[in-house]
């Protein structure tokens, strides 16, 4: 089944230490974002893809980084973990071709925790 | 700016029975979409239901249909014939041109026997 897979699926890191997350799609789909949520919140839009062209969310911390080296993988790089940036991070695709009406596939997210 | 406001943090149903899920939006789009997207315990969020704000008529999925009053700015989820599998996160979100969804806080629904 055609998908999109976020390993791994629980991540501990600690304080400051650099770390990053994967998300890799079977759809073939142009647009790749990655969301924050922490408990209680709605998923906040950090940035995303449109091919190779990435979208930075406005108010995204520089501490986060993504890179898109092929149209299947997508990476979120925390240089500097803190403690609220202890969250689950959903990455989703989108076919890119349709505009606002577009369903979003998403993974299963991955749970960051920052000791 | 856009913003997505469910009001309802939990709620609890019966199986078999019938319950509505509550979301308000605002936008100063013309041309937007209407989304509910469920996301089961340690599962994936998947798409419930799509509705286009230019059509008047309610989107309904099987179970699953929506009360859209465009002018209050509500878009109500209703689900009959609860199921256990049913028990799940619940988010309402918008989009406009840029095509980036606004989510809501959610509502966790809980199905019991």
């Amino acid at each position: 089944d055609a998908m999109v897979i976020q390993n791994p699926r629980y991540q501990v890191t600690q304080f400051g230490k650099p770390v990053t997350l994967s998300c890799s799609q079977t759809l073939n789909h142009n647009v790749m974002y990655w969301y924050q949520q922490k408990s209680s919140q709605a998923p906040k839009l950090l940035f995303h893809y449109y091919d190779k062209d990435f979208n930075n969310e406005a108010d995204t911390p520089d501490n986060f980084q993504s890179r898109r080296p092929n149209t299947s993988f997508c990476f979120l790089d925390i240089r500097s973990p803190g403690l609220g940036d202890a969250a689950m991070y959903l990455c989703a695709t989108s076919r890119g071709d349709r505009g606002p009406q577009e369903t979003q596939y998403f993974g299963p997210g991955t749970r960051l925790l920052v000791l | 700016a856009q913003t997505v406001t469910q009001s309802q943090p939990e709620m609890s149903v019966q199986e078999a029975e019938t319950v509505t899920l509550s979301c308000t939006y605002d936008t100063s789009e013309n041309n937007y979409y209407l989304f509910w997207y469920k996301q089961p315990p340690s599962r994936q969020m998947i798409l419930v239901i799509r509705q286009e704000a230019y059509k008047q008529q309610n989107a309904t999925e099987n179970r699953f249909s929506v009360n859209f009053q465009k002018a209050a700015k509500s878009f109500s989820l209703k689900i009959s014939d609860s199921q256990l599998g049913d028990t799940a996160m619940y988010f309402c979100a918008l989009t406009g041109t840029a095509s980036k969804l606004t989510f809501g806080t959610g509502t966790r629904l809980q199905v019991t026997l």
